[in-house]
């Protein structure tokens, strides 16, 4: 089995501000991936980003970026220069690879862009 | 290239009705998923499809909800009969093939059981 868990349930920052959102997963599989999901009123979830677990280097999304700590299991997103359009609900999810459990989610975290 | 198109986006029922969602995946995807998404909480996994075969259903409550990928293709999911805490977003994703990592989504249904 596999779990993620986001701590925050809502953050607030101020337009141009940089904010990160923090996600930790537990899993016994080597291999798997990790994500970052956006998902606004509209309702479609949207990948942000993603992350292979063997590799060392943090991916990164135009002002969207990762740090991934493979050992305590940390796995935390940083949007730069935020925009009133990054206000959503974001979701950090795993997937352990043969698809048993498909993607597993946390509760996520609700990031609000103040003008 | 057209998305995962999913209908109804809204549907409100009285309780012990029936209700159905239908699913269209992006054209050439073998996989297909459908999760339930409770007010607040992430998307959880019912069902998954490996073309036409369900290869992980552990999670749908089989005593009322059922499904089925006719062809490999769309899938509808059904409930039969609602109760008030099905009231949720019920999403569906499609991805190419069962390791692909990409699973892209549609705009769910809305469900209000009342």
């Amino acid at each position: 089995a596999q779990t993620v868990t986001q701590s925050q349930p809502e953050m607030s920052v101020q337009e141009a501000e940089t904010v990160t959102l923090s996600c930790t997963y537990d899993t016994s599989e080597n291999n798997y991936y990790l994500f970052w999901y956006k998902q606004p009123p509209s309702r479609q979830m949207i990948l942000v980003i993603r992350q292979e677990a063997y590799k060392q280097q943090n991916a990164t999304e135009n002002r969207f970026s990762v740090n991934f700590q493979k050992a305590a299991k940390s796995f935390s997103l940083k949007i730069s220069d935020s925009q009133l359009g990054d206000t959503a609900m974001y979701f950090c999810a795993i997937y352990s690879g043969g698809g048993a459990d498909g993607l597993t989610f946390g509760k996520g975290t609700h990031l609000i862009i103040q003008p | 290239e057209a998305g995962v198109v999913q209908s109804p986006r809204y549907k409100i029922i009285e309780k012990k009705q029936p209700v159905a969602f239908w699913c269209n995946p992006i054209s050439g995807h073998n996989t297909l998923y459908w999760y339930r998404q409770n007010l607040g909480q992430g998307p959880e996994l019912l069902i998954r499809y490996e073309n036409e075969e369900a290869v992980d259903d552990s999670q749908l409550p089989k005593d009322r909800f059922s499904a089925e990928r006719l062809k490999g293709v769309d899938s509808t999911l059904k409930i039969q009969p609602a109760e008030l805490g099905d009231s949720a977003v019920y999403l569906c994703a499609s991805s190419l093939d069962a390791e692909s990592t990409e699973a892209f989504f549609g705009q769910g249904t809305r469900l209000t059981v009342v």
